[in-house]
């Protein structure tokens, strides 16, 4: 069965870059995308971006548009997001989630990673 | 971009009682070409990560207990919990994934145990 494994908690400054790992234990991600959705503090669910890594072309939502940055490695089964410039209100629970697609349409999201916190403080 | 409005915000229901949670979008998500509605269900338990339950409105994901229900079309879709037990306390949240690649969520509905 395919796990998403996550990296660890993060602390990170103001104005600083965070960059988090998704990796696929048990299984590849060539048939699906990989959306990156947080969460932050007590709230509800944010799609931020996504991959389809054998077409390797990024997807974002507007508001995330030029902060955030999202790649994958085929070769490692890992897919990646870097969000830049953080404030204190990107402190959330990053998750990134397997995606059952149809060609270049992204469906809906099947297997989620466990998460990784962001925390931005001074 | 379509917005998923969910109702009630939350609910409290008694151990082997019914539950149901609304969730409205502002344009169809139904596929007239192939007859699918694009609307999935998820469960998310305290400190957990978000869990499929069902996804084409009414297809329950392999493993999902039968309590779990999905129904509805077009605009108007329904999740509902029968006999619901403690395990089944949980924020739960409806998504489209009509426009691609982003998919918008509900803002969830929590249920407890009255």
């Amino acid at each position: 069965q395919v796990q998403l494994v996550q990296s660890g908690a993060e602390v990170k400054k103001p104005g600083s870059s965070v960059k988090v790992s998704c990796r696929a234990s048990g299984g590849t991600f060539s048939n699906y995308a990989i959306s990156w959705v947080r969460q932050a503090p007590g709230q509800g669910l944010e799609w931020m971006g996504g991959i389809i890594p054998i077409f390797g072309t990024p997807n974002y939502a507007q508001k995330f548009q030029g902060r955030v940055t999202i790649t994958a490695d085929e070769s490692t089964n890992t897919a990646y997001m870097e969000v830049s410039s953080l404030r204190s209100d990107d402190t959330a629970v990053y998750y990134c989630a397997r995606v059952v697609r149809a060609v270049d349409y992204y469906h809906y999201m099947d297997i989620w990673g466990k998460g990784t916190t962001v925390t931005v403080s001074s | 971009d379509i917005v998923m409005t969910q109702s009630p915000d939350s609910l409290a229901v008694s151990v082997g009682e019914w539950a149901t949670i609304n969730c409205k979008s502002s344009q169809s998500v139904l596929d007239s070409s192939n007859n699918k509605n694009y609307l999935a269900w998820y469960q998310q338990k305290p400190g957990q990560p978000p869990k499929l339950l069902i996804y084409w409105a009414s297809t329950r994901e392999s493993g999902v207990s039968d309590r779990f229900s999905g129904s509805g079309s077009g605009t108007d879709f329904t999740l509902t919990i029968s006999s619901l037990q403690a395990e089944d306390v949980a924020v739960y949240y409806c998504q489209q994934y009509y426009t691609t690649p982003q998919g918008t969520f509900g803002q969830g509905t929590k249920v407890e145990i009255k």
